[in-house]
């Protein structure tokens, strides 16, 4: 699976969008992009993934760049809920083992 | 409908003694992962099984470590001799399909302390 390269930490200002980069410069043709979270003491949270286009749901939208090496989770308005340490993965096997990383500790500021 | 139930939430073992970690998917899910979080780390793999088959053990730490799921519903991880680097949240999953884009749905996690 490719390696993806996420930053430590990052803050937001309660209601600003919160925008998180993904650096998956290894990633293969047929590698899916996937971000989960989770919130302290609780199991991960699926949020989205793609593969090459823009994808956007109820919860985000994420955005994939034209030779898909990087990719950006955008919560529009962030809460206070949204606090927690976002996964950006790559790839998985056909049936979809997660390969985890380190993830970016979000933490959104009232 | 009810989500992926993991039992017990919290177990403290003393080194040397062998625990069984219980998880109760979605109904009807075809996939099954299990996976170990140390403190402060990502969820790491340790096995996968579709339906009651157990196709990928290669995350499994080594042979104290042993999961079933032999009616293809609920699974049981069972760690034997446990020792203190075992502690660590285990997570389980579950998906509707078994393909690489399907969204897992996680369980809380059982918190396992070897003392």
């Amino acid at each position: 699976d490719a390696k993806t390269t996420q930053p430590p930490s990052m803050d937001c200002a309660e209601g600003r969008a919160a925008n998180l980069p993904c650096n998956h410069s290894t990633i293969s043709g047929n590698e899916y992009v996937y971000w989960y979270r989770q919130i302290h003491s609780q199991g991960p949270q699926y949020i989205i993934h793609g593969l090459k286009n823009n994808e956007t749901n109820e919860m985000a939208s994420l955005i994939i760049t034209e030779d898909r090496k990087s990719s950006t989770l955008i919560l529009p308005h962030a809460t206070l809920r949204d606090t927690a340490v976002y996964y950006c993965i790559v790839g998985g096997t056909s049936y979809g083992k997660l390969t985890f990383g380190q993830g970016t500790i979000l933490t959104v500021h009232p | 409908g009810a989500g992926v139930s993991q039992s017990p939430r919290y177990k403290v073992a003393k080194r040397g003694q062998d625990v069984a970690l219980r998880c109760d998917p979605i109904s009807g899910h075809v996939s099954l992962f299990w996976y170990q979080q140390a403190l402060g780390q990502g969820p790491e793999f340790l096995t996968y099984f579709q339906n009651e088959a157990q196709l990928d053990k290669s995350g499994l730490p080594s042979d104290r470590f042993f999961a079933e799921r032999p009616e293809g519903s609920v699974s049981t991880l069972k760690i034997q001799r446990t020792q203190q680097e075992d502690s660590a949240v285990y997570l389980c999953a579950s998906s509707f399909l078994a393909v690489s884009y399907n969204e897992q749905f996680f369980g809380p996690g059982t918190r396992l302390t070897v003392l």
